[in-house]
């Protein structure tokens, strides 16, 4: 089946610290990949996203590239800020006939000053 | 950018009765809309995808006749929470995509609704 793996949070970084949150995925078929983001009190907002393999998403600073080997996309921020806390959520979409996003469990981000 | 309103953010209710829920899409034209229920510390799940002016398409497990989806026009959708109970209480939220794009979804804020 198709799904998607997440690292549990809450992570807790201070501000300027190297950020990665692990993000694996199992599906039929070849999806593309995306991370998103939500605020507090706030939709989700897509953040990045690949298409295809060796691809690299790129947003705000962060990053995360498509590795069809590993079946992984990790999200990376070379230094966070306090206004990077928020929950990440992992997804790919796939076309089962009609095309579906399947979500990771989401890990919170606290950055402190 | 595309901007998606739900109403209401947040509904309390007794069990048994029905909740309507509004997702909007405020400056776009959304062919489809995406019904997700969200619980504590977990997932978004996918209860159904509804198309503009044909009946939504439910996953598996989630009741049609509990869970009313109504898609009449390209900027909103409802869901209607029928006899609801308790278990019913969660977080939903819909998403909805730009005419003609099928990899951009656009979230609403979210609807939180407790049945007591």
């Amino acid at each position: 089946g198709n799904s998607v793996t997440q690292m549990e949070g809450p992570v807790t970084l201070s501000e300027e610290a190297f950020l990665t949150i692990n993000c694996t995925y199992t599906a039929t078929g070849y999806p593309s990949l995306f991370w998103y983001v939500q605020y507090p009190g706030e939709g989700l907002q897509l953040l990045l996203k690949a298409t295809k393999a060796d691809d690299k998403g790129s947003n705000k600073g962060f990053e995360a590239t498509y590795r069809k080997e590993t079946t992984s996309f990790h999200l990376e921020k070379g230094s966070v800020q306090v206004s990077d806390s928020a929950v990440y959520f992992c997804a790919l979409r796939i076309d089962t006939g009609g095309f579906k996003t399947i979500f990771g469990a989401g890990t919170r981000l606290f950055v402190k000053a | 950018g595309a901007v998606v309103s739900q109403h209401p953010s947040w509904v309390i209710c007794k069990s048994g009765t029905s909740v309507k829920i509004e997702c909007r899409s405020l400056d776009f034209q959304a062919t489809t809309m995406f019904w997700y229920r969200q619980f504590p510390k977990q997932s978004l799940m996918l209860m159904a995808t509804s198309n503009e002016g044909s009946k939504a398409t439910y996953e598996q497990g989630v009741e049609k006749d509990k869970f009313l989806i109504n898609h009449a026009s390209l900027t909103l959708s409802t869901l209607t929470v029928t006899s609801a109970h308790p278990e019913d209480s969660s977080f939903y939220i819909c998403s909805a995509s730009l005419a003609g794009s099928t990899d951009t979804q656009y979230f609403g804020p979210g609807t939180r609704l407790t049945v007591l």
